[in-house]
């Protein structure tokens, strides 16, 4: 049982790659999340996936895209990467919305 | 909109010491809280989760409590040790699916 797992664990861009951040878990969770985590900031919600099917923005969507491929994956893309999205991307899952969120190790991404 | 603040940002106490952490929230409007742990370079881990129903939760060493109507929740560690070391973070959920994330109380538990 991983648990969530997620690819690669560290990745640099230079300004206007595009990349995807994959995650999945093996939990039979209904509920994904993306994060990410900067210095002095706090984790900041990009996405999230309610249940297979569906996705919502979160409160820093800009730049990203996402897609839930099934219940077990969800994935991460910057289309154009910039600068200012480096940082350390996390991402979670929960059974429901009211549950425990479970993190995967995280993906360190440096934008040159 | 919901705030959360965490203080101290780092904390350093000697081993065997009982411990608080603090989490204040601005909007009482809450459906739960999670406190988390973070190791360096690593993800988190859950360690308890409050419902808004519920006044505490205690797992092992740890016991935490909710105080909706003051916008407070506090981390009790009982008998601390180096392995305690860490940071902690509490994160509140309002009404949407959103985690609100505080920075954090950097812990080192001193030998």
């Amino acid at each position: 049982n991983a648990g969530v797992t997620q690819t690669p664990k560290f990745q640099v861009l230079k300004t206007g790659q595009s990349m995807t951040l994959q995650c999945a878990q093996d939990m039979n969770h209904n509920s994904m999340y993306w994060y990410r985590q900067d210095p002095g900031m706090g984790l900041r919600l990009i996405y999230y996936s309610a249940s297979e099917g569906t996705t919502d923005k979160g409160e820093v969507p800009n730049g990203y895209n996402v897609s839930r491929l099934n219940k077990r994956e969800f994935s991460l893309r910057l289309e154009s990467a910039a600068p200012s999205q480096t940082s350390v991307y996390f991402c979670a899952s929960s059974v429901g919305f009211q549950e425990t969120q479970y993190f995967g190790p995280g993906t360190r991404l440096l934008v040159l | 909109k919901q705030e959360v603040t965490q203080i101290p940002a780092a904390l350093s106490v000697p081993e065997g010491e009982n411990l608080v952490l603090n989490c204040s929230f601005t909007d009482s409007a809450i459906y739960n809280l999670q406190w988390f742990r973070q190791d360096p370079g690593k993800g988190l881990t859950s360690l308890l989760l409050i419902q808004s129903s519920q006044r505490e939760q205690t797992s092992g060493r740890l016991n935490a409590s909710l105080d909706k109507s003051s916008g407070r929740s506090t981390l009790y560690i009982a008998a601390s040790q180096p392995g305690d070391s860490a940071t902690y973070l509490c994160a509140v959920k309002g009404g949407t699916y959103k985690y609100i994330f505080g920075t954090g109380t950097r812990l080192k538990v001193l030998a």
